[in-house]
C-alpha cells in the first residue's frame, strides 16, 4: 500500500506567478485534507474533500487559493498571484472514513515546500 | 473552537532514558480522537500513536505510551528507552468524530543526547 504522495517536493517561484501542487492520497481513502505549515509552527488546516465534494473551504487563506478533486482521487491546490507570505510547506493528508477501524487517522504526504522570491 | 496547547517548545533527553511530552486541549465534544505525530527534520510527518476519547485504557505502541486524562483534558506522550532516531518535532493533534480536520499544537522539539 503506497502512502500519500505530493508533487513537486520543492517549488521556487517569483512573486506574482501561479503555482499548482498535486496530492495523490492512499487508494480507497475518501477524505483528503490540505494543510499549511510555516517554520516552527504546527500545520494549519486549509480545506478538505470527501470524494470529489469540497466540504470546507472557508479556511483557505484568501481567494487566491483554490483546490479541487475532480474525480475523487488526486487533488490539486492552486495559488494564484503568489506573494512572499505564501512561502511555506503545503501538506496533504488522507483518511479512510469514520466508522471503520482507524478510519479517522490521517496519513500525511511529504509536503511541497514553496519559496516565493 | 477546539484548541491544542503544547507548553514545552523544546525538550531534551539522554539516550536510553524516558521523557514525557505534555499536551492539553480544549473541547466541548464528548467523542473525539487525539494523536501524536512525529516530524523529523526535513522529513515526513508520521503517526506515533492515537487515542479514542471513549476508551479509558491508555494507548501504547512499543516504546511510546500516552497518559490520557479526559477530565483534565490532558494527553501526554511518554517515550521510553529514548533512541537517537526519536529526535524530531512532536505534534499533538485533535479531531472530533467524523473525519474532521486536525487541530494541531505548536509542537515540541525533542533532542536526544548520546
Amino acid at each position: 500500500d503506497t502512502g500519500v504522495s505530493q508533487n513537486p517536493r520543492h517549488k521556487i517561484t517569483k512573486r506574482g506567478q501561479n503555482v499548482t501542487f498535486r496530492c495523490d492520497p492512499i487508494s480507497e481513502h475518501n477524505r483528503l485534507y490540505w494543510y499549511r505549515q510555516t517554520l516552527g509552527q504546527g500545520p494549519e488546516f486549509l480545506t478538505y474533500f470527501q470524494n470529489e465534494a469540497q466540504l470546507e473551504k472557508s479556511r483557505l487563506l484568501s481567494d487566491r487559493f483554490s483546490a479541487e478533486r475532480p474525480k475523487g482521487s488526486f487533488s490539486t491546490l492552486e495559488i494564484q498571484r503568489t506573494e512572499q507570505g505564501d512561502s511555506a510547506m503545503y501538506l496533504c493528508a488522507s483518511s479512510l472514513r469514520a466508522g471503520v477501524l482507524n478510519g479517522e487517522t490521517q496519513y500525511f504526504g511529504p509536503g511541497t515546500r514553496l519559496l516565493v522570491l | 473552537a477546539q484548541t491544542v496547547t503544547q507548553s514545552q517548545p523544546e525538550m531534551s533527553v539522554q539516550e536510553a532514558e524516558t521523557v514525557t511530552l505534555s499536551c492539553t486541549y480544549d473541547t466541548s465534544e464528548s467523542d473525539y480522537y487525539l494523536f501524536w505525530y512525529k516530524q523529523p527534520p526535513s522529513r515526513q510527518m508520521i503517526l506515533v500513536i492515537r487515542q479514542e476519547a471513549y476508551k479509558q485504557q491508555n494507548a501504547t505502541e512499543n516504546r511510546f505510551s500516552v497518559n490520557f486524562q479526559k477530565a483534565a483534558k490532558s494527553f501526554s506522550l511518554k517515550i521510553s528507552d529514548s533512541q537517537l532516531g526519536d529526535a524530531a518535532m512532536y505534534f499533538c493533534a485533535y479531531t472530533h468524530s467524523g473525519n474532521t480536520p486536525l487541530v494541531f499544537g505548536k509542537g515540541t522539539r525533542l533532542s536526544v543526547i548520546a
